[in-house]
């Protein structure tokens, strides 16, 4: 049981490139997030999906697109990414109220 | 809005020296109170919920308690592997997203 996985682990981009973040959990969990974690301004959550198949947005949705491809695998795409994106980025799945993250992905972006 | 404001921002103790980190909300309707431990460079670590006021729940060393207004975070005895970020977050009754707060880095010396 891996519990919450992210790939990559580390990821360097130049402005305007993209990419798309990857995030599996195998416990079976309906509901799933992504964050982003600054210094100084904590977790804020981009967007979330509370089943397979919905997905609405966080406090911070701009700049980002996600897809819900199945009940286990929720990934992040940045279509063009910009220095303002640098950050860790965190996945998480939720069961009864209570969330389980995933180790996070440093992105920066040059 | 919903908010979640934790005190202090950093703490260094002697280990063995007992001592709180509290967290402040402000919800229209709490569904539930969340602490997680965040150590450098993980995701956050899933700790305790607490439901209601006058809840109590503990584990080793740590001892989480919640008033209608903010929640502590005990900690007794503690040794140098409880250094770590703890992280405060809420979830409002009907939301399906956590609102945290900035953490308090708790730092115990040997």
């Amino acid at each position: 049981n891996a519990g919450v996985t992210q790939t990559p682990k580390f990821q360097v981009l130049k402005t305007g490139q993209s990419m798309t973040l990857q995030c599996a959990q195998d416990m079976n969990h309906n509901s799933m997030y992504w964050y982003r974690q600054d210094p100084g301004m904590g977790l804020r959550l981009i967007y979330y999906s509370a089943s397979e198949g919905t997905t609405d947005k966080g406090e911070v949705p701009n700049g980002y697109n996600v897809s819900r491809l199945n009940k286990r695998e929720f990934s992040l795409r940045l279509e063009s990414a910009a220095p303002s994106q640098t950050s860790v980025y965190f996945c998480a799945s939720n069961i009864n109220y209570e969330q389980y993250f995933g180790p996070g992905t440093r992105l920066t972006v040059t | 809005e919903d908010q979640v404001t934790q005190s202090p921002e950093a703490l260094r103790l002697q280990e063995g020296e007992s001592s709180s980190l509290n967290c402040s909300y402000t919800v229209s309707g709490l569904r539930g109170l969340f602490w997680y431990r965040q150590d450098p460079g993980k995701g956050p670590e899933f700790l305790f919920t607490l439901y209601s006021a006058g809840e109590e729940k503990e584990k080793e060393r740590l001892k989480a308690t919640l008033t209608k207004k903010e929640s502590f975070l005990h900690i007794t005895a503690p040794k140098p592997e409880d250094s770590a970020t703890y992280l405060c977050a809420v979830q409002d009754q009907g939301a399906q997203k956590l609102v945290f707060g900035q953490g308090t880095r708790l730092t115990i010396n040997p």
